[in-house]
Protein backbone atom coordinates (compact mmCIF):
# COMPACT_ATOMS: atom_id res chain seq x y z
CA UNK A 1 0.00 0.00 0.00
CA UNK A 2 1.36 3.12 -1.03
CA UNK A 3 1.73 5.40 2.06
CA UNK A 4 2.73 9.29 2.15
CA UNK A 5 3.66 10.98 5.54
CA UNK A 6 4.00 14.31 6.31
CA UNK A 7 5.35 15.92 9.07
CA UNK A 8 7.44 19.15 10.56
CA UNK A 9 4.92 21.59 10.24
CA UNK A 10 3.78 24.12 12.90
CA UNK A 11 3.55 27.91 14.26
CA UNK A 12 6.25 30.47 12.63
CA UNK A 13 7.06 34.00 12.96
CA UNK A 14 7.32 35.64 9.50
CA UNK A 15 10.43 35.79 8.31
CA UNK A 16 11.61 32.36 10.31
CA UNK A 17 11.68 28.70 8.33
CA UNK A 18 10.42 25.41 8.82
CA UNK A 19 11.71 21.78 6.98
CA UNK A 20 8.36 19.94 5.87
CA UNK A 21 9.25 16.51 5.62
CA UNK A 22 7.23 13.37 3.52
CA UNK A 23 7.94 9.69 4.42
CA UNK A 24 7.20 7.13 1.65
CA UNK A 25 6.65 3.47 1.74
CA UNK A 26 4.88 0.89 -0.24
CA UNK A 27 6.53 2.03 -3.76
CA UNK A 28 9.92 2.19 -4.78
CA UNK A 29 10.70 5.89 -4.06
CA UNK A 30 13.22 6.46 -6.17
CA UNK A 31 11.76 5.92 -9.24
CA UNK A 32 8.84 8.42 -9.09
CA UNK A 33 8.77 12.56 -9.05
CA UNK A 34 7.79 14.25 -6.35
CA UNK A 35 5.43 17.28 -5.47
CA UNK A 36 4.43 19.28 -2.67
CA UNK A 37 1.07 20.82 -3.11
CA UNK A 38 -0.41 23.34 -0.77
CA UNK A 39 -3.83 24.93 0.11
CA UNK A 40 -4.67 27.49 2.25
CA UNK A 41 -7.35 28.09 4.64
CA UNK A 42 -11.03 27.66 2.86
CA UNK A 43 -8.44 27.71 -0.30
CA UNK A 44 -8.00 25.80 -3.52
CA UNK A 45 -5.32 23.60 -4.13
CA UNK A 46 -1.82 25.45 -4.98
CA UNK A 47 1.25 23.36 -6.54
CA UNK A 48 4.41 24.38 -4.97
CA UNK A 49 7.49 22.37 -6.10
CA UNK A 50 8.66 19.16 -8.08
CA UNK A 51 11.33 17.12 -7.80
CA UNK A 52 12.35 14.36 -10.49
CA UNK A 53 13.19 10.64 -9.27
CA UNK A 54 16.97 11.24 -9.40
CA UNK A 55 16.99 14.98 -8.82
CA UNK A 56 18.04 16.28 -12.24
CA UNK A 57 14.55 18.58 -12.65
CA UNK A 58 13.59 20.91 -9.95
CA UNK A 59 10.97 23.32 -10.10
CA UNK A 60 9.38 25.84 -8.59
CA UNK A 61 5.86 27.99 -8.20
CA UNK A 62 6.99 31.94 -8.71
CA UNK A 63 5.21 32.40 -5.14
CA UNK A 64 7.71 30.42 -3.69
CA UNK A 65 11.28 30.71 -6.08
CA UNK A 66 14.06 32.07 -4.16
CA UNK A 67 12.27 30.85 -0.52
CA UNK A 68 11.56 27.10 -0.74
CA UNK A 69 14.18 24.83 -1.30
CA UNK A 70 12.82 21.08 -2.23
CA UNK A 71 14.91 17.75 -1.85
CA UNK A 72 14.93 14.20 -1.46
CA UNK A 73 16.50 11.44 -0.03
CA UNK A 74 16.27 8.33 -2.08
CA UNK A 75 18.15 6.05 0.70
CA UNK A 76 15.86 7.27 3.22
CA UNK A 77 12.83 6.92 1.18
CA UNK A 78 11.87 10.74 2.08
CA UNK A 79 10.91 13.99 0.38
CA UNK A 80 11.96 17.45 2.27
CA UNK A 81 10.90 21.41 1.83
CA UNK A 82 13.12 23.83 3.57
CA UNK A 83 10.77 27.00 3.57
CA UNK A 84 12.57 30.36 4.55
CA UNK A 85 11.54 33.61 4.39
CA UNK A 86 8.27 32.64 5.25
CA UNK A 87 4.98 35.40 4.77
CA UNK A 88 1.47 35.02 6.55
CA UNK A 89 0.62 34.07 3.16
CA UNK A 90 2.93 31.02 3.11
CA UNK A 91 -0.29 29.32 5.73
CA UNK A 92 -1.55 26.38 4.48
CA UNK A 93 -1.88 22.73 4.79
CA UNK A 94 1.46 21.26 2.66
CA UNK A 95 0.50 17.99 1.07
CA UNK A 96 3.27 15.52 -0.30
CA UNK A 97 2.47 13.93 -3.96
CA UNK A 98 3.56 11.51 -5.64
CA UNK A 99 3.60 11.47 -9.54
CA UNK A 100 2.26 9.05 -11.92
CA UNK A 101 4.94 7.30 -13.63
CA UNK A 102 5.98 8.46 -17.08
CA UNK A 103 2.68 11.42 -16.41
CA UNK A 104 2.49 14.85 -14.42
CA UNK A 105 -0.68 13.56 -12.17
CA UNK A 106 -0.55 13.40 -8.98
CA UNK A 107 -1.88 9.85 -7.79
CA UNK A 108 -1.21 9.19 -4.62
CA UNK A 109 -1.17 11.69 -1.63
CA UNK A 110 -0.23 12.26 1.77
CA UNK A 111 -2.77 13.73 4.69
CA UNK A 112 -1.05 16.95 5.18
CA UNK A 113 1.21 18.86 7.99
CA UNK A 114 -0.54 22.54 8.47
CA UNK A 115 2.23 25.60 8.92
CA UNK A 116 0.64 28.54 9.98
CA UNK A 117 2.67 31.87 9.60
CA UNK A 118 2.05 34.59 12.53
CA UNK A 119 3.36 36.56 14.96
CA UNK B 1 -0.84 30.39 -20.19
CA UNK B 2 -1.99 27.50 -18.81
CA UNK B 3 -5.13 27.52 -17.12
CA UNK B 4 -7.96 25.19 -15.94
CA UNK B 5 -11.73 26.86 -15.08
CA UNK B 6 -13.85 24.84 -13.40
CA UNK B 7 -17.87 26.19 -11.97
CA UNK B 8 -17.23 27.04 -8.52
CA UNK B 9 -20.39 24.52 -7.50
CA UNK B 10 -22.89 21.75 -8.54
CA UNK B 11 -25.83 19.87 -6.85
CA UNK B 12 -27.77 16.77 -7.63
CA UNK B 13 -30.19 14.87 -5.44
CA UNK B 14 -29.23 11.32 -4.14
CA UNK B 15 -28.75 9.16 -6.49
CA UNK B 16 -29.12 10.98 -9.64
CA UNK B 17 -25.64 11.80 -11.18
CA UNK B 18 -23.68 14.97 -11.86
CA UNK B 19 -21.40 15.86 -14.51
CA UNK B 20 -18.84 18.52 -13.95
CA UNK B 21 -16.40 20.28 -16.27
CA UNK B 22 -13.06 21.69 -16.21
CA UNK B 23 -11.90 23.61 -19.15
CA UNK B 24 -8.35 23.95 -20.65
CA UNK B 25 -7.29 27.65 -21.79
CA UNK B 26 -6.55 28.33 -25.61
CA UNK B 27 -3.67 26.65 -27.03
CA UNK B 28 -3.78 23.52 -24.63
CA UNK B 29 -6.94 21.64 -25.81
CA UNK B 30 -5.31 18.23 -26.08
CA UNK B 31 -3.89 18.11 -22.64
CA UNK B 32 -4.67 15.50 -20.39
CA UNK B 33 -5.88 16.21 -16.95
CA UNK B 34 -6.71 14.45 -13.67
CA UNK B 35 -9.66 14.96 -11.43
CA UNK B 36 -9.24 14.69 -7.72
CA UNK B 37 -11.83 14.27 -4.90
CA UNK B 38 -11.37 16.17 -1.00
CA UNK B 39 -13.89 15.28 1.10
CA UNK B 40 -14.09 17.75 3.78
CA UNK B 41 -11.72 17.62 6.31
CA UNK B 42 -9.12 15.21 4.27
CA UNK B 43 -6.50 15.27 2.10
CA UNK B 44 -7.08 14.77 -1.87
CA UNK B 45 -7.47 11.57 -3.28
CA UNK B 46 -6.60 11.03 -7.16
CA UNK B 47 -9.93 9.83 -8.94
CA UNK B 48 -8.49 9.45 -12.30
CA UNK B 49 -6.91 10.62 -15.68
CA UNK B 50 -8.72 11.93 -18.69
CA UNK B 51 -6.39 11.95 -21.75
CA UNK B 52 -8.11 14.46 -24.83
CA UNK B 53 -9.61 11.37 -26.75
CA UNK B 54 -11.90 10.96 -24.01
CA UNK B 55 -10.18 7.80 -22.72
CA UNK B 56 -9.75 7.62 -18.81
CA UNK B 57 -7.97 5.63 -16.02
CA UNK B 58 -9.14 5.01 -12.23
CA UNK B 59 -7.15 5.36 -9.86
CA UNK B 60 -7.09 1.88 -7.31
CA UNK B 61 -10.35 1.55 -5.47
CA UNK B 62 -12.41 3.93 -7.69
CA UNK B 63 -15.98 3.12 -7.80
CA UNK B 64 -17.20 2.24 -11.47
CA UNK B 65 -20.00 5.27 -10.99
CA UNK B 66 -16.84 7.70 -11.67
CA UNK B 67 -16.58 8.23 -15.02
CA UNK B 68 -14.27 10.28 -17.23
CA UNK B 69 -14.87 11.91 -21.01
CA UNK B 70 -13.96 14.42 -23.41
CA UNK B 71 -14.44 17.17 -25.75
CA UNK B 72 -12.28 19.52 -27.40
CA UNK B 73 -11.29 21.59 -24.76
CA UNK B 74 -13.37 20.54 -21.86
CA UNK B 75 -12.58 17.62 -19.40
CA UNK B 76 -15.66 15.60 -17.67
CA UNK B 77 -15.99 14.13 -14.50
CA UNK B 78 -19.38 12.16 -14.52
CA UNK B 79 -20.69 11.05 -11.14
CA UNK B 80 -23.71 8.35 -11.44
CA UNK B 81 -25.91 7.26 -8.34
CA UNK B 82 -25.00 9.85 -6.31
CA UNK B 83 -24.32 8.85 -2.83
CA UNK B 84 -23.93 10.81 0.52
CA UNK B 85 -19.83 10.53 0.56
CA UNK B 86 -19.74 12.07 -2.91
CA UNK B 87 -20.02 15.45 -0.68
CA UNK B 88 -16.86 16.55 -1.58
CA UNK B 89 -14.91 19.43 -3.73
CA UNK B 90 -13.71 18.00 -6.61
CA UNK B 91 -10.40 19.41 -8.47
CA UNK B 92 -8.85 18.66 -11.90
CA UNK B 93 -5.03 19.45 -12.79
CA UNK B 94 -2.92 19.14 -15.47
CA UNK B 95 1.00 19.68 -16.27
CA UNK B 96 3.30 21.31 -18.56
CA UNK B 97 7.08 21.62 -18.75
CA UNK B 98 8.12 22.67 -15.50
CA UNK B 99 4.20 23.93 -14.48
CA UNK B 100 1.45 22.35 -12.91
CA UNK B 101 -1.92 23.80 -12.89
CA UNK B 102 -4.89 23.06 -10.51
CA UNK B 103 -8.76 24.12 -11.41
CA UNK B 104 -10.41 26.11 -8.71
CA UNK B 105 -11.99 23.56 -7.74
CA UNK B 106 -16.09 22.67 -7.79
CA UNK B 107 -17.99 21.91 -4.49
CA UNK B 108 -20.35 19.12 -4.87
CA UNK B 109 -23.63 19.26 -2.95
CA UNK B 110 -26.08 15.56 -2.42
CA UNK B 111 -29.73 17.09 -1.77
Amino acid sequence: EVQLVESGGGLVTPGGSLRLSCAASGFTFSSYSMDWVRQAPGKGLEWVSSISSGRSYIYYADSVKGRFTISRDNAKNSLYLQMNSLRAEDTAVYYCARQSYGSGISDYWGQGTLVTVSS
Amino acid sequence: QLVLTQSPSASASLGASVKLTCTLSSGHSNYAIAWHQQQPEKGPRYLMKVNNDGSHIKGDGIPDRFSGSSSGAERYLTISSLQSEDEADYYCQTWGTGIWVFGGGTKVTVL
